[in-house]
């Protein structure tokens, strides 16, 4: 059973417009939530984190909001950059466990 | 630092054959992670590494799976034997500590059993 789930595949969005990429999970021992960026034929690589003592992170264009009780943890990218179209992954984890991945989210930004 | 590297960049193995992963992860990094990814189940964890020892299997699919980390600098990932539904991306990735850090990942091995 996934513990993380990203339940759109898919997400088009025009340039200079606002990008939210959804992300549930079911395990209440979460405490810290990332998310990942990947282009084709490379590794993942860090964008945003957030604690689960915080219910928001902001950096530059990328914030990512929790909601514990909801489970629930979106990212938002504004404003969009055809640079930012990619596969956007939602990870989780637990004290001294290993990262948990969602199923990712191809993110399409058209100029 | 180069980062985490991984070799081979690419495999192309035939059924039955012995295939072998390998992976540097970034000096100082205490802990070890393998992840396959395919279209079906996305990124997942095969194995977690911390000082060396592995902390969780759970995520090997099967005894033809196996992983070592001999010491701090170097880890393997071997398939024996080689499945076509093996195919996949390989990723390592390691981190300092495991919980409450990011972890950085290797351009990853892409797999093919025919």
């Amino acid at each position: 059973d996934q513990q993380v789930k990203q339940n759109s595949p898919s997400l088009s969005v025009q340039e200079g417009r606002i990008s939210i990429l959804n992300c549930d999970y079911t395990n209440s021992m979460f405490d810290y939530f990332l998310w990942y960026k990947k282009y084709p034929a490379e590794g993942p690589t860090f964008l945003i984190s957030i604690s689960s003592i915080k219910d928001k992170n902001e950096d530059g264009r990328f914030t990512v909001f929790l909601n514990k009780s909801a489970k629930h943890l979106s990212l938002h990218i504004v404003p969009s950059q055809p640079g930012d179209s990619a596969v956007y992954f939602c990870a989780a984890s637990a004290a001294g466990t290993a990262l948990i991945f969602g199923k990712g989210t191809t993110l399409s930004v058209s100029s | 630092d180069a980062g985490v590297i991984q070799s081979p960049r690419h495999e192309v193995t035939e059924m039955g054959q012995e295939v072998t992963l390998r992976c540097k992860p970034i000096s100082g990094h205490n802990s070890l992670f393998w992840y396959r990814q395919t279209m079906m189940r996305g990124l997942e964890l095969l194995i977690y590494f911390n000082n060396n020892v592995p902390i969780d299997d759970s995520g090997m699919p099967e005894d033809r799976f196996s992983a070592k980390m001999p010491n701090a600098s170097f880890s393997t990932l071997k398939i024996q034997p080689s499945e076509p539904r093996d195919s996949a991306v390989y990723f390592c990735a390691s981190s300092l500590g495991a919980g409450f850090t990011e972890a950085f990942f290797g351009q990853g091995t892409r797999l093919t059993v025919v």
